[in-house]
């Protein structure tokens, strides 16, 4: 069983709409959360991260987690063409310890 | 803050050679770094954990004596490719994680990465 899941797409949504992205892990004892972003032949960058259940905001990004479900998510509000990348969601038991990676969901948004 | 470079961002190579790539914290010390390589459509791939000072600790799979890891500073680590092939052809991206770079949640920043041609 994979660590980390995610939903490889892609997921297509229109200039604007609201783009839900899901992860799920399976380790209980994971603290911290985090998603990074990805473009075509460029190295990660990291968007968010969140540790507690509920909702952690930023800009046009949303980060929710719920831990009884072992879930977390990233809503990007008015999606925009420059969003289009694929995005990892990771976690990490803290620490120190190493993150650990989900595949990724590839994010195309529409004109 | 938290920049991290790697050097060379390409390289094309014969096979039998080795390379050497250079992973730099360039505002923070970097007690840990990392380094994953990723192969096309793929995710990341951890191959080791380097901390300053400290023997990396490799992935299970991962040739510790093909792939040499040294981190001898806060501020750079190393990863040698030796006698590479064309399967090693890959795009190798390092992160690193340290002090005054989170408030203790483990975020790493990445490099921008090296790709690798194995001829």
């Amino acid at each position: 069983q994979k660590e980390v899941e995610q939903n490889s797409g892609p997921l297509s949504v229109p200039e604007g709409a609201i783009a839900s992205l899901n992860c799920t892990y399976s380790d209980r004892g994971s603290q911290s959360f985090f998603w990074y972003r990805q473009y075509s032949g460029k190295s990660p960058e990291l968007i968010m991260f969140i540790y507690s259940n509920g909702d952690k905001e930023d800009g046009r990004f949303t980060a929710q987690l719920n831990k009884a479900s072992q879930y977390v998510s990233l809503l990007i509000r008015d999606s925009q063409p420059s969003d289009s990348a694929t995005y990892l969601c990771a976690d990490s038991r803290g620490g120190g310890n190493k993150l650990t990676f989900g595949t990724g969901t590839q994010l195309k948004v529409e004109l | 803050g938290a920049v991290v470079s790697q050097h060379p961002s390409r390289v094309i190579c014969k096979s039998g050679t080795s390379v050497k790539i250079e992973c730099r914290s360039l505002d923070f010390q970097a007690t840990t770094m990392f380094w994953y390589r990723q192969f096309p459509k793929q995710s990341l791939m951890l191959m080791a954990t380097s901390n300053e000072g400290s023997k990396a600790t490799y992935e299970q799979g991962v040739e510790k004596d093909k792939f040499l890891i040294n981190h001898a500073s806060l501020t750079l680590s190393t990863l040698t490719v030796t006698s590479a092939h064309p399967e090693d052809s890959s795009f190798y991206i390092c992160s690193a994680r340290g002090l005054g770079t989170s408030g203790g949640y483990n975020e790493q920043f990445f490099g921008p990465g090296t790709r690798l041609t194995v001829l």
